[in-house]
């Protein structure tokens, strides 16, 4: 069945560090990836999707890689802030039609000062 | 701009009652949104995918006449949890895709707050 794998453990980085997030899958070829930021008690909030054509994709200091050979997309945050921390969630829709997401189950992000 | 609400935040019934969740786009019109639920550090599981006049598709293991979902308009569709149990305390969350056709399809989806059930 498909799998969608974050990394479970909280990451705790320093203010100013570039915070790296992994997710990967297996059994499935998607035609795209979305990123997504949930907040304790709200609901995700979109960041990015990236194609599977396409290797890299930023937007201010974001960047999400995509390595469909691997079956992993990276999501970098540069230059991290207290504000980023939040639980950041990968998503595939796995039926191709664009209809349905399935989510990882994310990754908690701690910025310390 | 893409803005989901959805009302209750919360809620807190009592065993066997039922409960009404209401998920409008503000902006825009969705004629396919999404039910999704989420338990306490786990991810969010789609419930079932809700299309504007006609009837919400499923996800295998849900229950349609337990959690019954219309989608009346283009901008809003409710789902109601009937004969609730504390086993359905969870968070609810809608969404709807918006599909841009200069992109090439396949939106993302926007996401309202959530509402908290708890069921006593």
């Amino acid at each position: 069945s498909q799998k969608i794998e974050q990394n479970s453990e909280a990451l705790n980085i320093q203010e100013g560090k570039t915070a790296t997030l992994t997710c990967n899958y297996t059994n499935y070829s998607p035609a795209y990836l979305q990123w997504y930021r949930q907040d304790p008690g709200r609901g995700p909030v979109f960041l990015l999707l990236i194609r599977e054509n396409e290797k890299e994709k930023r937007k201010e200091r974001l960047k999400v890689t995509f390595d469909t050979t691997l079956k992993q997309s990276l999501f970098h945050i540069t230059a991290s802030q207290p504000a980023d921390s939040a639980t950041y969630l990968c998503a595939l829709d796995i039926t191709g039609g664009g209809n349905k997401l399935t989510f990882g189950t994310g990754t908690q992000l701690k910025v310390e000062l | 701009g893409a803005v989901v609400s959805q009302h209750p935040s919360w809620v807190i019934c009592k065993s066997g009652t039922s409960v009404k969740i209401e998920c409008r786009s503000l902006d825009f019109q969705a004629t396919t949104m999404f039910w999704y639920r989420q338990f306490p550090k786990q991810s969010l599981m789609l419930m079932a995918t809700s299309n504007e006049g006609s009837k919400a598709t499923y996800e295998q293991g849900v229950e349609k006449d337990k959690f019954l979902i219309n989608h009346a308009s283009l901008t809003l569709s409710t789902l109601t949890v009937t004969s609730a149990h504390p086993e359905d305390s969870s968070f609810y969350i809608c969404s709807a895709r918006i599909f841009r056709v200069t992109s090439g399809g396949n939106g993302e989806q926007y996401f309202g707050p959530g509402t908290r059930l708890t069921v006593t």
